[in-house]
């Protein structure tokens, strides 16, 4: 499975666009990249999933250049409630005989200030 | 619908004693995986259930096990408690083979204590 880095915290203010860049350096060719939210005490959420280019929703839009080898999830106009810790995830989402499996990593801890 | 239901949410536990988490998927989900996350880090991946067997396994012990049931909610038990195991044991459940995005759906966590 790849291995991802992530900055461990970012800081950023409300009304602001954040950039969360993931570097994946030896993706492979099946793998997808899915960016996860968490708050405390709870369990992850599912935020975006792509494969390349770029793919919006109305949550955030995930960003990947032509070589895969990074990823930047980015999140327009954050709120307080955006707190929270964003983890990248790098895997086939079909897994080996059909099974899948997401490693986490120690993810990035997003601050929101008024 | 209700999405992925754990019980219980909290317990506490001496060492040595036994655990069973249990877990209820998504509806229409088959695959269930367990995650463990201490405090201040990421979740890591303990073990995954498909069709009533542990499909794969992350670097946990033996004294990490698990059950998939007919209707596809599924237990964790861990005997031998230590004071290690104190974490956030969460459930994921995810669509069928065939139909899977990689989309994980987790449910709230059982938070596990030892004393």
């Amino acid at each position: 499975l790849a291995k991802t880095t992530q900055p461990i915290s970012m800081d950023s203010y409300e009304g602001q666009e954040v950039n969360i860049t993931c570097s994946h350096n030896n993706i492979a060719t099946n793998d997808y990249i899915t960016w996860y939210q968490q708050f405390p005490s709870q369990g992850p959420r599912f935020i975006i999933q792509g494969y390349k280019t770029k793919v919006t929703n109305e949550v955030a839009s995930l960003f990947i250049p032509a070589d895969r080898k990074s990823s930047t999830l980015s999140l327009p106009r954050v709120s307080l409630s955006d707190t929270a810790v964003y983890y990248c995830l790098v895997g086939d989402p079909r897994g080996g005989g059909g099974y899948n499996k997401l490693i986490f990593g120690a993810g990035t801890r997003l601050a929101v200030h008024p | 619908d209700a999405g992925v239901t754990q019980s219980p949410t909290h317990l506490i536990k001496t060492r040595g004693q036994q655990v069973t988490l249990r877990c209820s998927p998504k509806s229409g989900h088959d695959t269930v995986s367990w995650y463990q996350q201490a405090l201040g880090q990421g979740p890591q991946f303990i073990f995954q259930y498909y069709e009533e067997e542990e499909r794969q396994r992350g670097n946990f012990p033996d004294r990490f096990s698990g059950h998939q049931f007919p209707n596809y909610s599924s237990e964790l038990n861990v005997n031998a408690l230590l004071l290690g195991d104190s974490a956030l044991y969460l459930c994921a459940s995810s669509l069928p083979t065939g139909v899977r995005t990689g989309e994980l759906f987790f449910g709230e966590g059982s938070r596990l204590t030892v004393l």
